[in-house]
């Protein structure tokens, strides 16, 4: 049973571009949450996707955005790269969208995003 | 706003001894709680969570955490460290009386077992 699986494990852009960090949920579940975890900090919540909707977003600029396919896998967009986007970006996958709020989130192994 | 900290960044112990890692939380009403632990250029992996019922809940990898309500607290506990436990160990919180809202985390802390 494959876990959470994300694309691709490191990336080095400049400020200015544009970037995609692609996400495959466990096996089973159908909605994606993606984090963006700063070096030394807890992962901190940028939207969740459900139903191939935007459910619920945290305080993150519309730069960020996001997109959920039919098979479930979704992505996350960020444009104009800053030096601050620099972050681990984590991928984690559940099942039922808002209504499961005791379920389990289970993470992929991130991206790694420097921007220089 | 619900909230949760970890007082401490760094906590060290010797193989073989017990373990504690702080973690206190703020919500208005009764929490969902959960542990994460990283290991270097990994994603986070689920130990265990409180839902509702028993105020000790066991996980994996013989790691337990005990809820307390009057402390706001949820401690994760091993009787006994191993090496391999040296991570950095995450404990999040959702409210699950207001309304559908994402899972907040603590900053971490990192754990080291000497042998």
């Amino acid at each position: 049973d494959a876990g959470v699986t994300q694309s691709p494990t490191h990336l080095i852009k400049t400020r200015g571009q544009q970037v995609t960090l692609r996400c495959s949920p466990k096996s089973g579940h159908d909605t994606v949450s993606w984090y963006q975890q700063a070096l030394g900090q807890g992962p901190q919540f940028i939207f969740q996707y459900y139903e191939e909707e935007e459910r619920q977003r945290g305080n993150f600029p519309d730069r960020f955005s996001g997109h959920q396919f039919p098979n479930y896998s979704s992505e996350l967009n960020v444009n104009a790269l800053l030096l601050g986007d620099s972050a681990l970006y984590l991928c984690a996958s559940s099942y039922g969208g808002l209504a499961e709020i005791s379920g389990t989130q289970y993470f992929g192994p991130g991206t790694r995003l420097l921007v220089l | 706003a619900q909230s949760v900290a970890q007082p401490e960044d760094q906590v060290n112990v010797a193989e073989g001894n017990p373990l504690t890692v702080k973690c206190t939380y703020s919500v208005s009403g009764n929490p969902y709680l959960f542990w994460y632990v990283q290991y270097p250029n990994r994603g986070l992996q689920f130990l265990l969570k409180y839902i509702t019922g028993d105020n000790l809940v066991k996980g994996s990898y013989g790691f337990e955490a005990e809820f307390n309500k009057s402390q706001t607290s949820f401690h994760l506990k091993k009787p006994s460290a191993l090496v391999s436990d040296s991570a950095l160990y995450f404990c999040a919180v959702r409210d699950p009386n207001s309304g559908n809202t994402p899972l907040v985390f603590g900053k971490g802390t990192r754990l080291s077992v000497i042998a």
